[in-house]
């Protein structure tokens, strides 16, 4: 089995300053770990992926994310926030196999940015 | 295709109709899930194809709800004799071991 858990279902951060999104995570399997972003009325748009490789993973729009496997976190950060940032995020762990128990979703958390 | 293609991207449709909503996956992606999002709330599963294994049918919500996979390829999701709360985004994904792609969605409106 595995879960997710997004530790924030929002956050607020004035432009200019970093982000920081929580994301913890069990699984009894070496995980894949997704973040994709959706803003209002949009898809979802895949922000970076944690496959086993490099542990601090680079996205885009200068978003990035830390494996920790001793913390099993998977925090998403960004130096300098964007007002354009202002979305949804979630945190997906994955394992081979899938089912319904093979592709997790956390609950989201909604990022707001301040003027 | 590039990406996850999903069609039609909208949908209206009366109450108590019956709706098709088409998923394309990535070429070789062995799985296939369908999700629904409505308005404010998070992602509910609803069903998953791997391979040619019988489908994970565990999140639909009631027997109005069906999908099938042809060929191990694009799927339909149908909906029969539809409900208000039918309304919502519909995503479909696909994913190899260590890729997963989403599809842009359905928005389906019941009216």
């Amino acid at each position: 089995a595995q879960s997710v858990t997004q530790l924030d279902s929002h956050v607020s951060v004035s432009e200019g300053t970093p982000v920081l999104l929580r994301c913890n995570y069990s699984s009894s399997y070496s995980p894949s770990l997704f973040w994709y972003v959706q803003h209002p009325n949009k898809g979802l748009q895949l922000l970076l992926k944690y496959t086993s490789a490099a542990t601090l993973v680079k996205g885009i729009n200068g978003f990035e994310a830390e494996f920790k496997k001793s913390e099993t976190s998977f925090h998403l950060t960004k130096p300098s926030a964007h007002m354009s940032d202002a979305a949804e995020y979630f945190c997906v762990v994955t394992r081979s196999g899938g089912g319904a128990d093979g592709l997790t979703f956390g609950k989201g958390t909604h990022l707001i940015i301040q003027p | 295709g590039a990406g996850v293609s999903q069609s039609p991207s909208n949908k209206v449709t009366e109450k108590g109709k019956d709706v098709e909503l088409r998923c394309d996956p990535i070429s070789g992606h062995t799985a296939l899930y369908w999700y629904r999002q409505s308005l404010g709330q998070g992602l509910e599963f609803l069903i998953y194809f791997q391979g040619n294994s019988a489908p994970d049918k565990s999140g639909l919500p009631s027997d109005r709800f069906s999908a099938e996979r042809t060929g191990g390829s694009v799927s339909t999701l149908t909906i029969q004799r539809t409900q208000q709360e039918d309304s919502a985004v519909y995503l479909c994904a696909s994913s190899s071991v260590k890729s997963l792609h989403f599809g842009n969605g359905t928005r389906l409106t019941v009216t």
